[in-house]
């Protein structure tokens, strides 16, 4: 089956730093994949998505790439900000449905 | 657009009790689907809606949950009897096209408490 693996939280990080969470995939079929966040007390919003091998996925100085040989997703920003502090979620989806596949979620807090 | 709306925000109940939540979808959208979030199992799947019709409940846990799509604006996901370990957040979502696509919606959740 499929399933999407993220490293493990909490992340916590000072304003202007590198930011990189990783995540990984298992899936049978050629997947979307996808990066959402959510802030506190509120439901997820999408990020940036990739639908196939070498695509990059960017949006608010976030990105990621879709590296099928390494079943790779990662998100990175160069400059964090406080704003940036919420969970972030990898998820897949298969081409043959409409199910999303989440991964565990990571934390970010960015301090001043 | 006022998004995908969900009510109520906070629910507590006791065991036992019949429990309904409530979920409006983006006006337009032709997927909606219902998620649980836990600390301990993260984001789950429930059930999706096309155009009213259950499509895949494999993801509602037990008969004691159930989930119903009346017309295009308006879901509800329904557990009786409730139980402690049906307390997490539960999100409504809604798409255009299907996750596929286009992206999903969330609401802000229903954060359900079972004593």
């Amino acid at each position: 089956g499929n399933s999407v693996t993220q490293m493990e939280g909490p992340v916590t990080l000072s304003e202007e730093a590198f930011l990189t969470i990783n995540c990984t995939y298992t899936a049978t079929g050629y997947p979307s994949l996808f990066w959402y966040v959510q802030y506190p007390g509120e439901g997820l919003q999408l990020l940036l998505k990739a639908t196939k091998a070498d695509d990059k996925g960017s949006n608010k100085g976030f990105e990621a790439t879709y590296r099928k040989e390494t079943t790779s997703f990662h998100l990175e920003k160069g400059s964090v900000q406080v704003s940036d502090s919420a969970v972030y979620f990898c998820a897949l989806s298969e081409d043959s449905g409409s199910r999303l596949t989440f991964g565990e979620g990571t934390q970010l807090t960015v301090n001043p | 657009d006022a998004g995908v709306i969900q009510s109520p925000r906070h629910e507590v109940t006791e065991m036992g009790q019949e429990v309904t939540l409530r979920c409006k979808p983006i006006s337009g959208h032709d997927y909606l689907f219902w998620y649980r979030q836990t600390m301990m199992r993260g984001l789950e799947l429930l059930i999706y809606f096309n155009n009213n019709v259950p499509i895949d409940d494999s993801g509602m846990p037990e008969d004691r949950f159930s989930a119903k799509m009346p017309n295009a604006s308006f879901s509800t996901l329904k557990i009786q009897p409730s139980e402690p370990r049906d307390s997490a957040v539960y999100f409504c979502a809604s798409s255009l096209q299907g996750i596929y696509n286009s992206p999903l919606h969330f609401g802000n959740g229903t954060r359900l408490t079972v004593t």
